[in-house]
């Protein structure tokens, strides 16, 4: 079965923490997302990869970063955690058809608390 | 840029009847997909259906299927037999053709009534 993992169900950090989220995934795919849900916004796309060491910024970059040294591998780095940032995030994966239709395969999200 | 208006934030529907939820979209391409993805209480998001915007045809997986309005820009997801299963959030989604990132909708909570 496959599977992207996501190495936090639940986290709770401190105001101005380094804070680190990582995503595994095990499909080969080129393309990593990391994606942001919120209550009535839905989810919108933070950063995301189509191949290693290449990185883009999606529609709210600001105060994260992100690492992609491995093609498996995928973290989301908030440099100084701030309690807006306390959210879901979602890390999804798929391949690079280049077309648009292919499916995105979604981590179970870790739910993060910043107080 | 892309899109997509999901007017909907609640719906809830009896046990085996048939619901249907609404998306809008905007966009200049004149090919392109769309998507349903599934968020049940358990978090994991999971792909519904398809649907390619060329195909005249709307697009069908078991109960799911999809009432596409090309010209209208509309993608609706219709539940028939809703099960106690389907309770989850529902969000409607265009990719971006190229890379693939998704442009979702805020999203439809789904309550199914035993």
């Amino acid at each position: 079965d496959v599977k992207v993992t996501q190495s936090s169900r639940y986290l709770v950090k401190r105001t101005g923490e380094k804070v680190f989220l990582e995503c595994v995934q095990d499909m080969d795919h080129e393309n990593m997302f990391w994606y942001r849900q919120d209550p009535g916004l839905g989810l919108r796309l933070i950063y995301f990869s189509y191949d290693v060491k290449m990185k883009e910024k999606g529609d709210i970059p600001e105060g994260y970063s992100v690492s992609r040294e491995k093609k498996e591998r995928f973290s989301l780095i908030l440099e100084s955690a701030s309690t807006n940032q306390t959210s879901m995030y979602l890390c999804a994966s798929s391949s690079l058809s280049g077309t648009g239709g292919v499916k995105a395969f979604f981590g179970q999200g870790t739910r993060l608390t910043v107080v | 840029a892309q899109t997509v208006t999901q007017s909907q934030p609640e719906m809830s529907v009896q046990e085996a009847e048939t619901v249907t939820l609404s998306c809008t979209y905007d966009t200049s391409e004149s090919d392109y997909y769309l998507f349903w993805y599934k968020q049940p209480p358990s978090r994991q998001m999971i792909l519904v259906i398809r649907q390619e915007a060329y195909k005249q045809q709307n697009a069908t997986e078991n109960r799911f299927s999809v009432n596409f309005q090309k010209a209208a820009k509309s993608f609706s997801l219709k539940i028939s037999d809703s099960q106690l299963g389907d309770a989850a959030m529902y969000f409607c989604a265009y990719p971006n053709f190229g890379n693939e990132k998704l442009t979702f909708g805020t999203g439809t909570r789904l309550t199914i009534i035993p």
